[in-house]
């Protein structure tokens, strides 16, 4: 199975600031095929991103992700109160889908 | 509006049985595919199967093959997942969720609210 790995654990920044956060692959995710969700405490994840680069239905643009192959990343700008929160990138061109460990970003 | 609603938190003692439910609205329930995954304390998120529910078409994740079923009723719009014996490592909270585009394989735009089982004797 494909083994994502998310760097740093934490991020922490400020409002207004801009976060990177990324994503590695242990083998090729072919057809760019990897989301980024959102999850803050008690909620179900929200997707942010498929297809590495495409937006979600009703998602800022502040948000965006790049990548191919095995490195992905998901950028956020002019961080708001709200963003605060942890970031997951998921892959979806090989079964079993898995999910990276997560990225913490705090104030 | 496109909603799929959880059945309520369980508590179950281990070898007990269980059954959870995900009930899809505001769309062809039948024709899309709904997914279960796991989120349990220090392991992240798992994958652990999906459903076409028109058909009952069902791929597993290695993983979870033989410790979990999953299962549809089309006529009441109804995804279930069900253990036939629970153990204490099962404790997780369980979301059904929606594919973006409608693959087996896929990121999930529409969630569950989510569903804690607490497996403890």
């Amino acid at each position: 199975e494909i083994v994502l790995t998310q760097s740093p654990d934490t991020l922490s920044l400020s409002p207004g600031e801009s976060a990177t956060l990324s994503c590695r692959a242990s083998q090729n995710v072919s057809g760019s095929f990897l989301a980024w969700y959102q999850q803050k405490p008690g909620q179900a994840p929200r997707l942010l991103i498929y297809a590495a680069s495409s937006r979600a239905t009703g998602i800022p643009d502040r948000f965006s992700g790049s990548g191919s192959g095995t490195v992905f990343t998901l950028r956020i700008s002019r961080l708001e109160p709200g963003d605060f929160a942890q970031y997951y990138c998921q892959q979806y061109s090989t079964s079993p889908l898995t999910f990276g460990p997560g990225t913490e970003v705090d104030i | 509006e496109v909603q799929l609603v959880q059945s309520a938190a369980e508590v179950k003692k281990p070898g007990e049985s269980l059954k959870i439910s995900c009930r899809g609205s505001g769309y062809s329930f039948p024709s899309y595919w709904i997914a279960w995954l796991r989120q349990a304390p220090g392991r992240g998120l798992e994958w652990m199967a999906v459903i076409f529910p028109d058909d009952s078409d069902t791929k597993y994740n290695p993983s979870f093959q033989g410790q979990v079923t999953i299962s549809a009723h089309k006529s009441s719009g109804t995804v279930y997942l069900q253990w036939s014996s629970l153990k204490a490592s099962d404790t997780a909270i369980y979301y059904c969720a929606r594919p973006v585009n409608n693959w087996s394989l896929d990121a999930f735009d529409i969630w569950g609210q989510g569903t804690l089982v607490t497996v403890s004797s």
